[in-house]
């Protein structure tokens, strides 16, 4: 069975520092794809960033990065340059790429809630 | 907006009432799929359409809850004889392809249910 584990209930950083946010993942399929969303107070669920389990390069989107260590099967989101409105929660997420393997639907942690000090 | 919408935005109900939450997910998204989010937690999976066709429905806690896509745009999640552990946010989320797919599901901003 697939699992996102997520330790860190919460986190907090100084605007304009980095902080890393912590994922692991267990799973059996060869071929996966790793997401992280975010989800502020309003609700909604924001994707930020993604890694196929085959990408050789760390996914990067503007100030975010993936850091991706398949051995280790952990997949740590890394935000540079924190601003205030990074606070929300931060869920990290995995789809099975596999085929004959599940519709695809999203396996997600338990997410860590990011505040960010002035 | 282009995005995934979901109504209600909040829904309140008395315990044992009927309830159907709608998502118009985004134009042209072969791939549906609902989700169930508790207060704290992540969310898990409900059930998945490909089109009209439902083809996971394995995450429905119980066969009070329905759900149907029958012209494979706008989706329904139905509850029947609601109940109090039912509370939580339905997310409804989208996405380009179907299977083996590494697109990113796009999610609408949820339908808060509240039993009482």
């Amino acid at each position: 069975a697939q699992k996102i584990t997520q330790t860190q209930p919460g986190m907090f950083v100084q605007e304009k520092e980095a902080v890393t946010l912590d994922c692991t993942y267990d799973t059996s399929d060869q071929s996966y794809g790793l997401f992280w969303y975010k989800q502020p107070s309003s609700g909604e669920m924001i994707f930020l960033i993604y890694q196929g389990s085959y990408d050789e390069q760390n996914a990067t989107e503007g100030r975010y990065s993936l850091n991706f260590q398949k051995a280790r099967k952990s997949a740590n989101l890394v935000i540079s340059a924190s601003q205030l409105g990074d606070s929300a929660m931060y869920f990290c997420a995995m789809r099975s790429l596999n085929y004959g393997g599940s519709q695809g639907n999203l396996i997600f942690g338990k997410g860590t809630k990011l505040s960010v000090k002035p | 907006g282009a995005g995934v919408s979901q109504s209600p935005r909040y829904k309140v109900a008395k315990r044992g009432q009927d309830v159907a939450l709608r998502c118009d997910p985004i134009s042209g998204h072969v791939s549906l799929f609902w989700y169930q989010q508790a207060l704290g937690q992540g969310p898990e999976f409900l059930t998945y359409f490909q089109n009209e066709a439902q083809l996971d429905k394995s995450g429905l806690p119980s066969d009070r809850f329905f759900a149907e896509r029958p012209e494979g745009s706008v989706s329904t999640l139905k509850i029947q004889r609601t109940q109090q552990e039912d509370s939580a946010v339905y997310l409804c989320a989208s996405s380009l392809r179907g299977l083996r797919s590494n697109q990113p599901q796009h999610f609408g901003d949820g339908t808060r249910l509240s039993i009482l």
